[in-house]
């Protein structure tokens, strides 16, 4: 099973927006509503911020928002901050003996 | 509050066998698939396995000739083992909680982590 393509960076002011991608095929992403992002500080766990595509876990920031578009999922970061400089994954269940595959992890710098 | 703490050996010889354990603090044990992954340095997670209380387990193909993950529900603790170890098999190695329920994607709960490192 290959591993989700993420960009491997990127940036934003603080204030700002921006949209992470994660992209899969069909026996992935496409086919089920079943995506997960995680927001790994370095030296810390990584920490759920978006379960089945769209959901945010009690006590993550309203700033985290999540979509799917066909093979495609999104993380949207809204007013970005300092805070938010880390790395993030998105995970997708495939169908397979594998239920987590992961994405190559994108990380987002704050200018 | 549910709080995963894992620990073991995190300094082995290659060929060794690596050996985890993680507890499950406040919450419960049922209704919830009990995960190991990793990160190797610079690289992205790698789910390795799951098992459920009644110890159902499931095994990524990749690892699958060399992985044992077994539960002790008197004390709330499951484990991993990972036979003939090689420099490949180093990494930050985690705990997780996964939801049995079919409608909650996503590991909620991670362990503190434990560096694996295989050097002779």
């Amino acid at each position: 099973q290959s591993a989700l393509t993420q960009p491997a960076s990127v940036s934003g002011s603080p204030g700002q927006w921006l949209t992470l991608s994660c992209t899969g095929t069909s026996i992935d992403v496409g086919g089920y509503d079943s995506v997960s992002w995680y927001q790994h500080h370095p030296g810390k766990a990584p920490k759920l911020i978006i379960y089945d595509v769209t959901n945010r876990p009690s006590g993550v920031s309203f700033r985290f928002s999540g979509s799917k578009s066909g093979n495609t999922a999104s993380l949207t970061i809204s007013g970005l901050q300092a805070e938010d400089e880390a790395d993030y994954y998105c995970s997708s269940f495939t169908g397979t003996s594998t239920p987590y595959v992961f994405g190559t992890g994108t990380k987002v710098t704050v200018l | 509050q549910v709080q995963l703490q894992q620990w073991g050996a995190g300094l082995l010889k290659p060929s060794e066998t690596l050996s985890l354990t993680c507890a499950v603090y406040g919450g419960s044990f049922s209704g919830y698939y009990w995960t190991w992954l990793r990160q190797p340095p610079g690289k992205g997670l790698e789910w390795i396995g799951e098992i459920n209380h009644s110890g159902s387990t499931n095994y990524n193909p990749s690892l699958k000739s060399r992985v044992a993950i077994s539960v002790d529900t008197s004390k709330n603790q499951f484990s991993l083992k990972l036979s003939s170890l090689t420099a490949a098999d180093m990494a930050m190695y985690y705990c997780a909680r996964a939801h049995e329920q079919v409608d909650y994607y996503g590991l909620d709960v991670w362990g503190q982590g434990t560096t694996v490192t295989v050097s002779s």
